[in-house]
């Protein structure tokens, strides 16, 4: 919704692989962040970035991996590091600008490590 | 860092009867922001306040921002099986150009 893509929907990976999940928006937004969602639980910041080329850690962000090369783009690696990878991963996006800064998240990506 | 606790964790309530979910930050914010999660889906900004005292509405929903700024509810009036979800506010922290969410209220509606 609101422009953001994510993909895939569902993932399954066999543990101790690094996976990339994909995160686009086509809002024009500065600022891009990635959440974990455990199931029943709220939502935990793992990356954030406030604009291309920069990012910051988050409250969970050991066992994973970001770039921000493009405005439009932020991926997220979920590395073997990563000791309870399996979960609801969500991005969203925001303007930095002005008073109104609310978030547009994607649909997710399920993440399951066998 | 800032804290932003929601309560209570979890609401079930017969069709027709009211809901209330309360947001309470360690912080004085600057603005708070509701969401709206249906199951399996993902947050659906639902609305902004900003001013001290501040009472919004939207339809059967109202939301207030306490007078200190530190608080905030969601009141739903005569809930239907539409409302069911998991309701989230959120808090800015403007110095890291983040949000900080409450852990969220889970509303399951009893037809």
């Amino acid at each position: 919704d609101g422009g953001i893509t994510q993909s895939p929907k569902y993932l399954f990976r066999k543990e101790g692989q690094n996976v990339t999940l994909s995160c686009e928006q086509n809002l024009n937004h500065d600022a891009m962040y990635w959440y974990r969602q455990d199931p029943g639980q709220g939502l935990r910041l793992i990356y954030y970035s406030q604009i291309v080329n920069d990012f910051q850690k988050g409250d969970i962000a050991e066992g994973y991996s970001v770039s921000r090369e493009k405005k439009e783009s932020f991926p997220l690696t979920v590395t073997s590091a990563q000791k309870n990878p399996t979960a609801f991963y969500l991005c969203a996006s925001s303007t930095t600008s002005g008073q109104y800064n609310e978030q547009f998240f994607g649909p997710g990506t399920r993440l399951t490590v066998l | 860092g800032q804290q932003v606790m929601q309560i209570p964790q979890y609401q079930h309530v017969q069709e027709g009867e009211d809901f209330t979910t309360y947001c309470n930050s360690s912080t004085t914010l600057s603005n708070i922001q509701w969401y709206k999660q249906r199951p399996g889906g993902h947050p659906v900004f639902l609305i902004q306040l900003v001013k001290s005292g501040e009472v919004k509405k939207q339809k059967r929903l109202t939301f207030q921002f306490g007078e200190a700024k530190k608080n905030s509810s969601l009141h739903i009036t005569a809930t239907q099986t539409t409302d069911v979800g998991t309701y989230f506010c959120a808090g800015p922290d403007t110095n890291a150009g983040k949000s900080t969410f409450g852990d969220g209220t889970t509303l399951t509606v009893k037809p």
